[in-house]
């Protein structure tokens, strides 16, 4: 069945340094990647999508990129803050999934000060 | 805040009941989804409903069921409750039916099966 496998689960950086989460997807009809971000007993909240009709998306501090050809794509984040500290999902979905998105197991990102 | 809401936030009872759960979605979005959250399966998609219509199904359990109303809310009843269906439940809506359209998560209502 469909799969979206997310590495690594756990991250620890230095604000101000980089971070990079990366997500692997099995389904090839896959079309569109979101990325959300949760807080501790909160809802997760869109930072940043792309669709399969580019390779790059860029928001400031965050970059999405996509590499349908290997069915990869990654979060970049770079200067992070400790604010930044959360847990990072991927997903993926199609049109002709019906809505449905296939999420990734989290990525725990620790920025410490 | 998402313009998602969702009730109640909290919900403790007890095996063998049955419990609803409420969502409204954003002005103006005509689809609802349910996903559900545990710590071992991290969210999974449960179903999606486009003005009124089911339009997906994924892992959900003989013992759930869902409905969207003309209104637009949407309900999602679970019952003969174990203690496995502790989780958090959250709805999310869109502007439309397609899967590359933006969801947006409502606050979660989290429920403890005793």
């Amino acid at each position: 069945g469909e799969n979206v496998e997310q590495h690594p689960s756990t991250l620890s950086v230095q604000e101000g340094d980089s971070a990079v989460i990366k997500c692997t997807y099995s389904d090839s009809a896959s079309n569109y990647f979101p990325w959300y971000k949760q807080e501790l007993g909160k809802r997760p909240q869109l930072i940043i999508d792309i669709r399969s009709n580019v390779g790059e998306k860029k928001d400031q501090r965050i970059a999405v990129t996509l590499n349908k050809t290997a069915k990869h794509f990654s979060l970049h984040i770079t200067e992070t803050q400790p604010e930044d500290s959360a847990v990072y999902f991927c997903a993926a979905g199609s049109y002709n999934q019906g809505g449905k998105l296939i999420f990734g197991q989290g990525t725990e990102l620790s920025v410490k000060p | 805040d998402s313009g998602v809401t969702q009730t109640p936030k909290h919900l403790i009872t007890a095996t063998g009941q049955r419990v609803t759960l409420r969502c409204s979605p954003r002005s103006g979005d005509l689809s609802v989804y349910w996903y559900q959250q545990s710590l071992d399966q991290g969210l999974q998609f449960l179903i999606h409903y486009y003005n009124g219509e089911e339009r997906a199904k994924g892992n959900i359990l003989e013992r759930f069921s869902a409905q969207q109303f003309p209104d637009l809310h949407s309900e999602l009843n679970l019952s003969s409750l174990e203690l496995g269906d502790s989780a958090l439940y959250f709805c999310a809506s869109s502007v439309a039916a397609g899967g590359t359209d933006t969801q947006y998560f409502g606050p979660g209502t989290r429920l403890t099966v005793l």
